[in-house]
């Protein structure tokens, strides 16, 4: 079954404790992103990867990385978590743009930070 | 940059009735307009989706139009059923200074009554 996977998909955590979460997708997909979701903000984009060992920033880089070792996973890491990266977190797949900007998403992670 | 303003935020209508949900952007560049629906608890799911060479795109119950030189887009939903009911999410892809990045509107909650 072609899908996107996330784990864990909840994670309550303290400041400052360093986490990793991670996403894989089976489709053979170029392109990955990730993006956080927040009541009456809708999706942003935190960064994105065109394909293995390119990445670049989104909208909302800030206080996160990511790594694109291989074409199926791309991690997203938080070094340092504060509060304010409390949200609900996606990752996505496509193709490469512009073939198409389609999106696959899995299933969420929801982060707190306390 | 790219900005994408989604009206309403909330949207409540009858059963059978038509909903209407618009989204207004910000580069002439941008030449890709998708809408995802996302019900609650589950992720984010493409529906439609517009580029820049097309007026009206339809599929059964839902289109989508764009007005270019306006910058603006719609959903449009007719005959509008309880399974209807979620949040949508007008997105923008495209865009000059950031060819390969999404940008999301911040939603719509619609709520279908029987």
């Amino acid at each position: 079954e072609a899908q996107v996977t996330q784990n864990p998909r909840y994670l309550i955590t303290v400041t400052g404790k360093k986490l990793t979460v991670t996403c894989s997708q089976n489709m053979n997909h170029e392109y990955m992103s990730w993006y956080r979701q927040d009541p009456g903000l809708g999706l942003r984009q935190i960064y994105y990867s065109m394909n293995v060992e390119v990445t670049d920033k989104g909208d909302v880089p800030e206080g996160y990385k990511v790594s694109r070792k291989e074409k199926r996973n791309f991690p997203l890491i938080l070094e340092s978590p504060s509060p304010n990266q409390t949200s609900l977190y996606f990752c996505a797949s496509s193709r490469t743009p512009p073939d198409t900007y389609e999106q696959y998403f899995g299933p969420g992670t929801r982060l707190t930070v306390t | 940059g790219e900005n994408v303003e989604q009206h309403p935020s909330t949207l409540s209508v009858q059963e059978g009735d038509s909903a209407v949900i618009k989204c207004t952007y910000s580069d002439s560049a941008s030449n890709y307009f998708p809408w995802y629906k996302q019900e609650l608890g589950k992720r984010p799911q493409l529906i439609i989706d517009i580029r820049s060479n097309v007026g009206e795109k339809k599929d059964q119950r839902i289109a989508v139009t764009l007005n270019k030189t306006a910058k603006h887009f719609s959903l449009h939903i007719t005959e509008t059923q309880p399974e209807d009911s979620a949040v949508y999410f007008c997105a923008v892809g495209g865009m000059s200074g950031g060819y390969n990045k999404l940008i999301f509107g911040a939603g719509t909650r619609l709520a279908v009554h029987p």
